[in-house]
């Protein structure tokens, strides 16, 4: 079963120091979202994409994040110069054709930033 | 603005037993989704079961079914014959329907399998 991959698992880094976080979709899907989740406390949606462009970001998704598909599989998101509050769990998920569609969840990426 | 609750943090059930997990939400749309994670401790999301606002039907899948309340805004998860690998956090999602159908996510329930 096609299932969406996320890579590093664990990435540790630096304050100040720019990450990026990488994601492979489900090869059909056209919606891609970036999550995170806070050690203990709600998902929380960061930015959605469509068509080769964000089409909702969240407050949290500031001029620190970026989002991108480089190529036809993967969709990266960048963070520029990390925090200590940028320290969770980064999930990455597709949709697929239809924008009703049910969201899949990659296995997440930990972040940790000391 | 859309909200979801779950208001049990934690709970338990003996194997084999049937529990059920709250989950509310308040919302001004009368078309929506939603949906039921599962989180194990390897941290991946994993979609259990989906309700479509529009269906009077409750979803079933297999020992997952849902209770779907609209006028109530009520969505609980039901999981008969609890097994050990059921334990884990149980999020509750509300899918809102605009052009990028984020989803809102309540606080996670944690379910505990007793042997």
């Amino acid at each position: 079963e096609p299932e969406v991959t996320q890579t590093p698992s664990h990435q540790v880094t630096q304050m100040g120091q720019e990450v990026i976080l990488r994601c492979v979709p489900i090869s059909n899907h056209l919606y891609f979202y970036w999550y995170r989740q806070i050690l203990g406390q709600k998902v929380e949606f960061l930015v959605s994409f469509y068509n080769n462009e964000i089409s909702e970001k969240s407050e949290i998704f500031d001029d620190q994040f970026s989002v991108e598909r480089p190529d036809g599989s993967n969709f990266t998101l960048k963070i520029r110069s990390t925090k200590l509050e940028d320290s969770a769990m980064y999930f990455c998920a597709s949709a697929g054709q239809g924008i009703e569609d049910t969201q899949y969840f990659g296995p997440g990426t930990r972040l940790t930033v000391l | 603005a859309q909200t979801v609750t779950q208001s049990q943090p934690e709970m338990s059930v003996q194997e084999a037993e049937t529990v059920t997990l709250s989950c509310t939400y308040d919302t001004s749309e009368s078309d929506y989704y939603l949906f039921w994670y599962k989180q194990p401790p390897s941290r991946q999301m994993i979609l259990v079961i989906r309700q479509e606002a529009y269906k009077q039907q409750n979803a079933t899948e297999n020992r997952f079914s849902v209770n779907f309340q609209k006028a109530a805004k009520s969505f609980s998860l039901k999981i008969s014959d609890s097994q050990l690998g059921d334990a884990a956090m149980y999020f509750c999602a509300y899918r809102v329907l605009d052009s990028n159908y984020q989803l809102i996510w309540g606080a996670g329930t944690k379910l505990i399998i007793k042997p």
